[in-house]
């Protein structure tokens, strides 16, 4: 079956706009996770949903970012006002439960110009 | 809070070596242990866990030991292959069921 799918691979912005970065996570997992990942440094956690509800938002560096999983499938990571420092890549993850391992997607690169 | 720390890279290894990747964390309770590995051009995959003290675990050659006296989870591999070079990422699930990721270790194994 298919992995964690994220769309787009790569995204280039400038400074001020608006994003959306899109997860699909692998079918029947109720978890999923977003993190970012900044160059040399480990993942960092950003949100956490249990079917569609956000368990645990405390990793959003502030309110420009959101997100939602309306159906409890498919989550949007959604970006405002996009600052330089917002450019990482943003990987998604989704498992089985709280207690199942983590089975991420490639990620998506973003670039604010 | 909870945090992982990890060994800088890069560490540079000729084939056949013997490997070691030092982690060692910091959590409340008693958090379950992993190592993510990241290929080039590929996302984090889950290489081996343990979820209680003394346990090991292990896949594709490496192994890891939960200790809890020393709240450590070193990665060991007796004999490294060009294919294992990757980053190889230590991280924690505490109470909070937040994976906390150590900041990555890159290997490079050399032929």
């Amino acid at each position: 079956g298919a992995g964690v799918s994220q769309t787009p691979s790569n995204k280039v912005t400038e400074k001020g706009k608006y994003v959306e970065l899109r997860c699909d996570p692998i079918s029947g997992h109720t978890a999923l996770y977003w993190y970012r990942q900044s160059l040399g440094q480990g993942p960092e956690f950003l949100i956490y949903f249990q079917g569609t509800g956000a368990a645990d938002d405390s990793g959003l560096p502030n309110d420009r970012f959101f997100a939602v999983r309306p159906e409890g499938s498919v989550s949007t990571l959604k970006i405002q006002r996009t600052e330089r420092g917002d450019s990482a890549v943003y990987l998604c993850a989704s498992s089985l439960g709280r207690e199942s391992p983590l089975h991420f997607g490639n990620g998506t690169r973003l670039t604010v110009t | 809070g909870n945090s992982v720390t990890q060994m800088e890279g890069p560490v540079t290894l000729s084939e056949e070596a013997f490997l070691t990747i030092n982690c060692t964390y910091t959590a409340t309770g008693y958090p379950s242990l992993f190592w993510y590995v990241q290929y080039p051009g590929e996302g984090l995959q889950l290489l081996l866990k343990a979820t209680k003290a003394d346990d090991k675990g292990s896949n594709k050659g490496f192994e890891a030991t939960y200790r809890k006296e020393t709240t450590s989870f070193h990665l060991e591999k007796g004999s490294v292959q060009v294919s294992d070079s990757a980053v190889y990422f230590c991280a924690l699930i505490g109470s909070s069921y937040k994976l906390i990721f150590g900041s990555g270790t890159r290997l490079l194994v050399r032929p």
